[in-house]
């Protein structure tokens, strides 16, 4: 019940394409959806995130949409480039604590 | 200069051998977290503090120990009971533990066993 699912894996993209990035959790104790990027050798940075009562945020070309019944989150990056290739971590939060449980993470690729 | 760091870049451990892993932080942050991050893994709470001289046991304390003596700073002790060390050890902090809080992540020390 604690964990949050991510996918793909990977992802390539062209230059100028969306990529997409899929979550789903099952705890729906979980009030904060982080998104969080990593690049190679770095701590991961925030990126962008959403609370359970809206269905989509958007930040520049970043947009998380939210699906609360189906439990699901996704992440969208409109127009995407080299310089977005990187690793992606969904995260889901809850309380308190200030404890995050996170996805498996997705290498993204963008080719030029 | 604000931030979270985090020493050494790289680490090595020999068998039945403890270490410690730095992390301080300027940020006046309340509440501090040490992750384990394995390739296809993601990254899995070890242990977290909101305060000091508190702290508590994440989904992966088993083979750690840590203490939060001072506000600035949350070593980790990779102890010799951990039989799989080898990954890249995050720790992050946030202004208090509260909702939504940011987490901020350090530099982050990879261990690795001779």
């Amino acid at each position: 019940q604690q964990q949050v699912k991510q996918s793909p894996q990977s992802l390539i993209v062209q230059k100028g394409g969306i990529s997409i990035i899929n979550c789903a959790y099952e705890n729906t104790a979980f009030d904060y959806f982080p998104w969080y990027q990593q690049f190679p050798g770095k701590g991961p940075a925030l990126l962008i995130a959403i609370r359970p009562d809206v269905s989509e945020k958007k930040e520049g070309r970043f947009t998380i949409s939210f699906n609360k019944s189906a439990k699901q989150f996704s992440l969208h990056i409109m127009d995407s480039q080299p310089g977005d290739s990187a690793t992606y971590f969904c995260a889901a939060g809850s309380g308190n604590t200030g404890k995050l449980i996170f996805g498996q993470g997705t290498t993204l690729q963008v080719k030029p | 200069d604000g931030g979270i760091t985090q020493s050494p870049k790289y680490l090595f451990r020999k068998e039945g051998q403890n270490v410690t892993l730095s992390c301080e932080q300027n940020l006046n942050h309340d509440a501090m977290y040490w992750y384990r991050q394995d390739p296809g893994q993601g990254l899995r709470l070890i242990y977290y503090s909101q305060i000091v001289n508190d702290f508590q046991k994440g989904d992966i304390a088993e083979g750690y120990s840590v203490s939060r003596e001072k506000k600035e700073s949350f070593p980790l002790t990779v102890t010799s009971a951990q039989k799989n060390p080898t990954a890249f050890y995050l720790c992050a902090s946030s202004s208090s533990s509260g909702w939504g809080e940011t987490q901020y992540f350090g530099p982050g020390t990879r261990l690795l066993v001779l």
